[in-house]
């Protein structure tokens, strides 16, 4: 039952690039989030952005949503080797029920080579 | 400083034993989640309390059990009757029983194996 799908899987670049993971999920939401996770640790949260939001800028980090096509793209500029990590969306409705939950996509594995 | 903290970091099971792992929160967060991740997968919901002695089954409850007396703890029983019991196990906790606009705080988890 996960509702969030991220794209691509797997991503690989070079210091100094940008990075752009996206997420699509099936039902109307109040909320989107996105999750950091370091290799064998637990998840940070990122950035929330709520329906009625378009875009949503945290640093380095600009999380845009189009609840039109249900779809969210993280953005990471000037990427860093300490950005190596997992990355997954969140939403917090699924089939038109909100039971107190989130539902995690299986996230993108962002590798940045110095 | 407020977090989660899970416990402990490995855990070994050997056939037909129950393990307990441990998660307590210092936050006052009312709501509180037990995940199972496996490699390269997302998280799956195992069991979620949003308030004390008040707790649901996620998508894979089967072969868990919780329990949740006091706000600021929130164990999982991994019993017998879980025969892949290997995984990456995350607690997590938010403030808000309905989880809106609220982000949920991790612990580090726990690696569960089997012997």
């Amino acid at each position: 039952s996960q509702q969030g799908e991220e794209d691509p899987q797997a991503l690989s670049i070079q210091e100094g690039e940008n990075a752009t993971m996206n997420c699509s999920y099936k039902t109307s939401i109040n909320n989107l989030q996105w999750y950091r996770q370091n290799s064998g640790r637990g998840l940070v949260h990122l950035i929330l952005i709520r329906s009625n939001e378009r875009e949503k800028h945290s640093g380095r980090l600009r999380v845009t949503l189009d609840t039109s096509k249900k779809s969210s793209s993280l953005l990471i500029t000037a990427s860093r080797a300490a950005d190596t990590a997992s990355y997954f969306c969140a939403t917090d409705r699924f089939r038109g029920s909100t039971l107190g939950r989130l539902y995690f996509g299986r996230g993108t594995q962002l590798t940045v080579w110095p | 400083d407020g977090g989660i903290t899970q416990s402990p970091k490995y855990l070994f099971r050997k056939e037909g034993q129950n393990v307990t792992l441990s998660c307590e929160q210092n936050l006052n967060h009312d709501a509180m989640y037990w995940y199972r991740q496996d490699p390269g997968q997302g998280l799956r919901l195992i069991y979620y309390s949003q308030i004390v002695n008040d707790f649901q089954k996620g998508d894979i409850a089967e072969g868990y059990s919780v329990s949740r007396e006091k706000k600021e703890s929130f164990p999982l029983t991994v019993t017998s009757a879980q025969k892949n019991p290997t995984a990456f196990y995350l607690c997590a906790s938010s403030t808000s029983r309905t989880v809106l606009n609220q982000p949920q705080h991790f612990g580090d988890g726990t690696r569960l194996s089997i012997l």
